[in-house]
């Protein structure tokens, strides 16, 4: 059974910093990656889709590298701002199955 | 880009009543759409599997006599939450999968908040 973890659960940073969220999962057989974004009470904004065949994925500030064999996903954010500020959550994708989601990052950018 | 819209968006209904949640793939035909839950600070967990024009499969502990799924056409997917209890409250969201030749991407709506009283 596919199992994924996100460290750290929660993170505090000043504005400014450049930062990195961690994902692993334990199943190296996947199709894609993907990262989330959700803000408190909201649906989910997909950030980057990073598939089998690819090792990373950039979208202006964001950058998320894949490494399937080692079964661990990063996540890049550079200059961080307040707006930032949400939940951020890995998710893989195997076969013809569901995302299996780990349990996210709270992140908070300080002004 | 491909678009997944739910409705309700929100709904408080009282105990013991049942509540319908649509999720609808707005530009593209989904065979297959996923229900997941989501309850407070915690991430999302699939509930079950919908198929187009077949019987939704669930997963482990959630019953299917309570949370019933009808996926008819290949837009369209609800969820019927039965006789709701407090416990049922949660965020429902659905997501719709988008096959393009080998590859295959999942939309997400954006969510129904259920309350029960």
């Amino acid at each position: 059974k596919q199992e994924v973890t996100q460290i750290p659960a929660a993170l505090s940073v000043p504005e400014g910093e450049n930062l990195v969220l961690n994902c692993s999962f334990t199943d190296s057989a996947i199709y894609n990656l993907q990262w989330f974004r959700q803000d408190p009470g909201k649906g989910l904004t997909s950030l980057l889709l990073i598939q089998s065949s690819q090792r990373e994925q950039t979208s202006g500030r964001l950058n998320a590298s894949l490494d399937k064999s080692s079964g661990r996903s990063t996540l890049y954010i550079a200059a961080s701002q307040p707006g930032d500020s949400a939940t951020y959550l890995c998710a893989v994708y195997a076969g013809r199955r569901a995302l299996t989601f780990g349990s996210g990052t709270r992140l908070q950018v300080q002004p | 880009g491909a678009v997944v819209s739910q409705h309700p968006s929100w709904v408080i209904c009282k105990s013991g009543t049942s509540v319908k949640i649509e999720c609808r793939s707005l530009d593209f035909q989904a065979t297959t759409m996923f229900w997941y839950r989501q309850f407070p600070k915690q991430s999302l967990m699939l509930m079950a599997t919908s198929n187009e024009g077949s019987k939704a499969t669930y997963e482990q502990g959630v019953e299917k006599d309570k949370f019933l799924i009808n996926h008819a056409s290949l837009t369209l997917s609800t969820l019927t939450v039965t006789s709701a209890h407090p416990e049922d409250s949660s965020f429902y969201i659905c997501s719709a999968r988008k096959s393009a030749g080998s590859l295959e991407t999942q939309y997400f709506g954006p969510g129904t908040r259920l309350l029960v009283l």
